[in-house]
């Protein structure tokens, strides 16, 4: 089956520090990726759409210049929180759409952050 | 915009009875719906999809079914077991990669 790795599972940073988030599709193509936010006992609220070879499609209310994507090649996407503040502490997970083939999505395993 | 509901928002049930979470979507276009599962901590794994032109699924102990003159569908799990108990989310995929969740169904299998 169609596998998506994401790093760091979990990481700790000071405030004011930038924080890079991979993703990558392990034994596919990804044209398309997908950035989310959970936070505790919530639904995923999806940030940003992350096209590859383009700019990322941002969500309404999600600071482009503070969560930077980019998304290089066909299996790899990167989030980056810049600058990070408490407030940005959440679960960050991504989620991949295998291209060519159907519309089955396929997530990553999170990536817990938490900022002091 | 395009929202997806879902009910309900927790769901217990005793071992070897039936659950049944439902979800509706607003946009018409819509013409594919994914359930996951996630476990605490974990990511979503999908467990059953179906696609309009089809009104039924079914895989062992889970079905989905869809009416699209009403724009619902629901997940149906049944003779529950206690390692079905984690959060559901229903979603809808509007247009070619617009996918829309649901805001999750924390289900309890009670043993």
């Amino acid at each position: 089956g169609a596998v998506v790795s994401q790093h760091p599972s979990r990481v700790i940073c000071k405030s004011g520090t930038s924080v890079k988030i991979e993703c990558r599709s392990l034994d596919f193509q990804a044209t398309t990726m997908f950035w989310y936010r959970q936070f505790p006992k919530k639904s995923l609220m999806l940030m940003a759409t992350s096209n590859e070879g383009s700019k990322a499609t941002y969500e309404q209310g999600v600071e482009k210049d503070k969560f930077l994507i980019n998304h290089a090649s066909l299996t790899l996407s990167t989030l980056t929180v810049t600058s990070a503040h408490p407030e940005d502490s959440s679960f960050y997970i991504c989620s991949a759409r295998n291209r060519g083939r159907d519309e089955k999505l396929f997530f990553g395993s999170g990536t817990q952050l938490s900022v002091l | 915009g395009e929202n997806v509901e879902q009910h309900p928002s927790t769901l217990s049930v005793q071992e070897g009875d039936s659950a049944v979470i439902k979800c509706t979507y607003s946009d018409s276009a819509s013409n594919y719906f994914p359930w996951y599962k996630q476990e605490l901590g974990k990511r979503p794994q999908l467990i059953i999809d179906i696609r309009s032109n089809v009104g039924e699924k079914k895989d062992q102990r889970i079905a989905v079914t869809l009416n699209k003159t009403a724009k619902h569908f629901s997940l149906h799990i049944t003779e529950t077991q206690p390692e079905d108990s984690a959060v559901y989310f229903c979603a809808s995929l509007s247009g070619t990669y617009k996918y829309i969740f649901g805001t999750g169904t924390r289900l309890k299998v009670l043993a």
